[in-house]
Parts: structure tokens; sequence; C-alpha cells
């Protein structure tokens, strides 16, 4: 079984703080991506990576930044966490493959005060 | 733009009863995948569908993907508590990199 796991399930941060949320995949898949989820707004894309090193910006990455320096972890940097950024983080990872279906980690409850 | 709209958005019904949620498109996938996210967890995928026309059974739960490949639908027969979830439906992107598009998704209530 494909398993995602996101290093914290819920967490409290303070305006400005800087924020690291960490992604690890164990399932050897080249793409991982990095997602918000908000009522009434869906998923939204926040950054992408298609390889080691490689990243591309999702459809709202202002005020986010990632890395991924190994295939399996994925990380969302917030440089200067605000509390608009409060939301459900959702990390996934696919295969390379026709239908490129994804494989969600559990969620990041992110509260910003 | 490639957009994928749901519908209902909301869904609340007994449990025991049939229901179907719609995924609709005015572009062509070569794909569709559905997916169920329960209260604070991740979404799941439940199923691919590839074939225009293909109809797929997941135990209560039968998905058939149009036959112009714009279309998605999805039935649940005798609805139970633990079908309650969100359901997403998503496609690839037609512009040839790895990303899918998300529908808008359905919020499902089945009550005991």
């Amino acid at each position: 079984d494909v398993k995602v796991t996101q290093s914290s399930r819920y967490l409290v941060k303070r305006t400005g703080e800087k924020v690291f949320l960490e992604c690890v995949q164990d399932m050897d898949h080249e793409n991982m991506f990095w997602y918000r989820q908000d009522p009434g707004l869906g998923l939204r894309l926040i950054y992408f990576s298609y390889d080691v090193k490689m990243k591309e910006k999702g459809d709202i990455p202002e005020g986010y930044s990632v890395s991924r320096e190994k295939k399996e972890r994925f990380s969302l940097i917030l440089e200067s966490a605000s509390t608009n950024q409060t939301s459900m983080y959702l990390c996934a990872s696919s295969p390379w493959g026709a239908h490129y279906e994804q494989y969600f980690g559990p969620g990041t409850r992110l509260t910003v005060t | 733009t490639q957009l994928l709209e749901q519908s209902p958005q909301f869904l609340s019904i007994q449990e025991g009863e049939n229901l179907t949620v719609y995924c609709n498109s005015s572009s062509v996938f070569s794909s569709l995948q559905w997916y169920r996210q329960e209260p604070g967890e991740g979404p799941v995928l439940l199923v691919t569908v590839v074939t225009g026309g293909e109809v797929k059974k997941l135990k209560r739960l039968t998905f058939q993907f149009g036959d112009a490949r714009k279309d998605s639908s999805l039935h649940i027969t005798a609805a139970q508590p633990g079908d309650t979830g969100l359901y997403l439906c998503a496609g690839p992107s037609n512009f040839g990199n790895e990303k899918l598009t998300f529908g808008t998704g359905t919020r499902l209530t089945i009550i005991p």
C-alpha cells in the first residue's frame, strides 16, 4: 500500500513565524504535490515537483516555498505565516503514468494566530 | 481551462436510500478518477475510469464514464453511514503535465 505521511496533524503558529510542513512517501513516486483545502474553495494546488530539486508553481504559490532534496520528501515552507494561511494542507504523490492517480497524506490542519 | 463541476454540492439522505452524484465538464478527459474524503482526513482514491462508456463497480458503488469522456457519475445503492464524506472527481490535465484538475466536490451525509 502507498503511504504518504505528514509531519503533523495539527499545528498552531503565530503570525510572522516560519513554518515547515514535511511530507514523506514510501512508493518511489516521481511527482509530489502540496494543496490547501478551504471550505467553499475546494482543493487548490500550491506547488508541485516532478523530480528531485525540480518544482513548479501551482495556482496559489504566493507566500509559500518548497524544497525537494530527496525523492521521497517534499517540504512546504511558509516564510512568514499569516492568518489567511490558516487552512488544511494536504500532500500527495503520484507515479508517472497515463492517469496520474494521486495518493494523499492525512493532512495538516494549520492555525495561524 | 478545464473545469469539473459536480452536482449536487450537498446531499443528505437516509440510510438505505440510493443516490447518484455527477461530475461534468465541457472538456474531454483521457480518464477520470473518484476520491472520497472523510472528515479530517486526506482524499482516498476509489476508482479510475478510462474508456468512454465504461462502468466499474466497487461493492455498492457504481461508477460510469460518459461516452464522450466529458462526464462521469457515481451511484450508491443502499447508502450506509460509512459512505458519508466528500466525493471528488478529478482528471489529468490535457497540457501534458502531471497535474490533476479536481472537481468542486459533493458533500454526502447519510443519516442513520
